[in-house]
């Protein structure tokens, strides 16, 4: 079975400060990809980042980061320097990989940034 | 790329009536769509898997016969929220694939009365 676990519920930090997320994942399957979404009081899911199980490397984008660890079957997503615009609810999710699979979410971690 | 939208953004209706709601691909082919519901401060719960021109998939504990799918396009699914009721009232968010990625539309807030 697959599982995505974010112990995170709620984090506070103030701007500027650095603040990772953690996402634990559970899965059988040998290639499957791993995915975090942003959700802004908007309630809009916007897409971060996709990463294939056999692709470990690290990725940067920005302030944005990411640590893909398999042997951890970790994901934790990175922001430095946090601005008060990055206050949202981050989701963790996990899909087998081939298409028209449906996506595991995990619970989801609310940010907030203070100013 | 890889937009989708959903028509309504809000709706409010009375106990008992039917609510239909659209998800489009605006600039891509979606074999696959999801339909998903999302109440206050909680996960998202998926619903069914929409294929298109397929029977939709529901996830175990979803009424077929309360939400209706039909996926009759490549570029739009919609969701019939049949006989609402206020518990029916929740957040609804569609998501196509592309490429092995879900992209989510801005999602349907129901409130039924």
């Amino acid at each position: 079975a697959q599982k995505v676990t974010q112990a995170q519920t709620e984090i506070s930090v103030v701007e500027k400060e650095d603040v990772t997320l953690d996402c634990v994942y559970e899965t059988r399957d040998t290639t499957y990809y791993l995915f975090w979404y942003k959700q802004p009081p908007s309630g809009e899911l916007v897409f971060l980042i996709r990463r294939n199980s056999f692709d470990e490397q690290n990725e940067i984008s920005g302030r944005y980061s990411w640590n893909f660890q398999k042997s951890t079957s970790s994901f934790n997503f990175t922001i430095t320097a946090s601005q008060v615009v990055d206050s949202a609810v981050y989701f963790c999710a996990l899909s087998r990989a081939g298409g028209g699979f449906k996506t595991i979410f995990g619970a989801g971690t609310r940010l907030f940034v203070k100013a | 790329g890889a937009v989708v939208s959903q028509h309504p953004s809000w709706v409010i209706c009375k106990s008992g009536t039917s609510v239909k709601i659209e998800c489009r691909s605006l600039d891509f082919q979606a074999t696959t769509m999801f339909w998903y519901r999302q109440f206050p401060k909680q996960s998202l719960m998926l619903m069914a898997t929409s294929n298109e021109g397929s029977k939709a998939t529901y996830e175990q504990g979803v009424e077929k016969d309360k939400f209706l799918i039909n996926h009759a396009s490549l570029t739009l699914s919609t969701l019939t929220v049949t006989s609402a009721h206020p518990e029916d009232s929740s957040f609804y968010i569609c998501s196509a694939s592309l490429r092995e990625t879900q992209y989510f539309g801005p999602g349907t807030r129901l409130l039924v009365l």
